[in-house]
């Protein structure tokens, strides 16, 4: 039971690459959301899904794709990279959107760099 | 207005002496509040939370916050503190069924 697992843990991009931040989780979880962490800021919500093929806007979603097409996939997009997307991302997960009484759970972040 | 505001961005404390967090939520979210503590190098975990009932909840490690609705706060404390507890401490409210977090209060244990 791995839990929340995200790939890769380091990446170093040229201003104008894209890649995708991988999230994977074998929970059964239907929410799953993507936060980035910077420092003095805290963790600002990017992008949230509450089930497959739907997803939705968080705080800061601009320059940011998501889809959800299986339960247990949810991969974060950037399409043109750009500096102050550097940050370290985390892809988290709960049973429901309304299940406040279960924990948020994390992965263990990918740390991105963009120059 | 912010949904969430935690004060201190850094406490530093004495090992084994007690240490408060303090937590302000705006009035404006629903009264769902967490602490989640980050260790270096790690994703967050749920440390406790209020939903209802009383409004001390105990957590895991020994901490426990105090749900204050005059005051809008949400107040983490541990009576006395070990150096393991040296991490990163975040308050969260929901809001709109997203779960937003404060800025987050660096904890130091000194020697």
């Amino acid at each position: 039971n791995a839990g929340v697992t995200q790939t890769p843990k380091f990446q170093v991009l040229k201003t104008g690459q894209s890649m995708t931040l991988q999230c994977a989780q074998d929970m059964n979880h239907e929410y799953m959301s993507w936060y980035r962490q910077d420092p003095g800021m805290g963790l600002r919500l990017i992008h949230y899904s509450v089930g497959a093929g739907i997803t939705d806007q968080g705080e800061v979603p601009n320059g940011y794709n998501v889809s959800r097409s299986t339960t247990e996939d949810f991969p974060l997009r950037l399409l043109s990279a750009a500096p102050s997307q550097t940050s370290v991302y985390f892809c988290a997960t709960r049973i429901g959107i309304s299940s406040y009484n279960s924990p948020l759970h994390f992965g263990n972040g990918t740390r991105l760099t963009v120059t | 207005a912010q949904s969430v505001t935690q004060l201190d961005s850094q406490v530093p404390v004495f090992e084994e002496a007690p240490v408060e967090l303090r937590c302000n939520y705006s009035s404006s979210v629903s009264v769902y509040l967490f602490w989640y503590v980050q260790y270096p190098n790690q994703g967050l975990q749920l440390l406790l939370k209020y939903l209802s009932g009383s409004t001390l909840v105990k957590g895991i490690n020994g901490f426990e916050a105090e749900f204050n609705k005059s005051q809008t706060s949400f107040h983490l404390r541990k009576p006395s503190v070990h150096i393991s507890d040296t991490a990163e401490y975040f308050c969260a409210v929901i809001r709109d069924d997203k779960i937003i977090f404060g800025k987050g209060t660096r904890l130091h244990i000194l020697p």
